[in-house]
């Protein structure tokens, strides 16, 4: 089946933009989490979404950093006013609520978009 | 969750066994023990998790041992494709919202 897509793949902005990033979660997956992920180092929790309630947002690192979820599927994540310190990979993740037979709370991870700003 | 200490990096001859291991001396009584890989340009994946029995599946083996203060992934046939970095981490896993904290990683270099 399909996994977590996120849009764009790449984005290049320039300081000061606003840049809005895009995911989509594995159907049925009420769990959504966004990581940051500097160049070299692992990726950083953000915040988490329990389908369209913000649960956690303890990872933003500013006031900048906004995330929604609606409807509880499809998830953006806006940065404000962009900074080079802003440039990362941002990775989304889902899971589902309940644990599986096998598998306990298993995130899913998109590909990322690599935000660049110059 | 407690912290975890790997080795930045490692090397594989294709074919042999690659033994990963990680140090988790905080880890608490529920936590669990994770293993996720990220491949280059793309996201982590699970691997493996157990809380204090050995654990395998088709992808890998986790050896916890016993005083549970340490573990190591065992990827029995390394190929190409399994050059990656490896995060172990050690997680509550009584709630869904449980994030994931990732260290530093293990770079996994399998050469041929």
């Amino acid at each position: 089946g399909a996994g977590v897509s996120q849009s764009p793949r790449y984005k290049v902005a320039k300081r000061g933009q606003d840049v809005a990033l895009r995911c989509d979660p594995i159907s049925g997956h009420v769990s959504l989490f966004w990581y940051q992920q500097a160049l070299g180092q692992g990726p950083e929790f953000l915040t988490y979404f329990q389908n369209e309630a913000q649960l956690d947002k303890s990872g933003l690192p500013s006031d900048r950093f906004f995330a929604e979820r609606p409807e509880g599927s499809v998830s953006t994540l806006k940065i404000q006013r962009t900074q080079q310190e802003d440039s990362a990979v941002y990775l989304c993740a889902s899971s589902l609520i309940r644990p599986t037979n096998l598998i306990t709370y298993e995130q899913y991870f998109g590909p990322g978009t690599r935000l660049t700003v110059t | 969750d407690a912290k975890t200490t790997q080795p930045p990096s490692m090397d594989c001859a294709e074919g042999r066994a690659a033994n990963l291991p990680c140090n988790h001396s905080t880890i608490s009584g529920n936590e669990y023990v994770y293993w996720y890989r990220q491949i280059h340009s793309q996201g982590p994946q699970y691997i493996i998790h157990g809380l204090k029995n050995n654990e395998t599946n088709e992808m890998a083996s986790l050896i916890i041992t016993e005083d549970r203060k340490s573990s190591t992934l065992i990827l029995p046939h390394a190929t190409l494709r399994d050059t990656a970095v490896y995060y172990c981490i050690v997680r509550l896993t009584n709630n869904a919202g449980n994030m994931l904290t990732f260290g530093g990683g293990t770079r996994l270099m399998v050469k041929p």
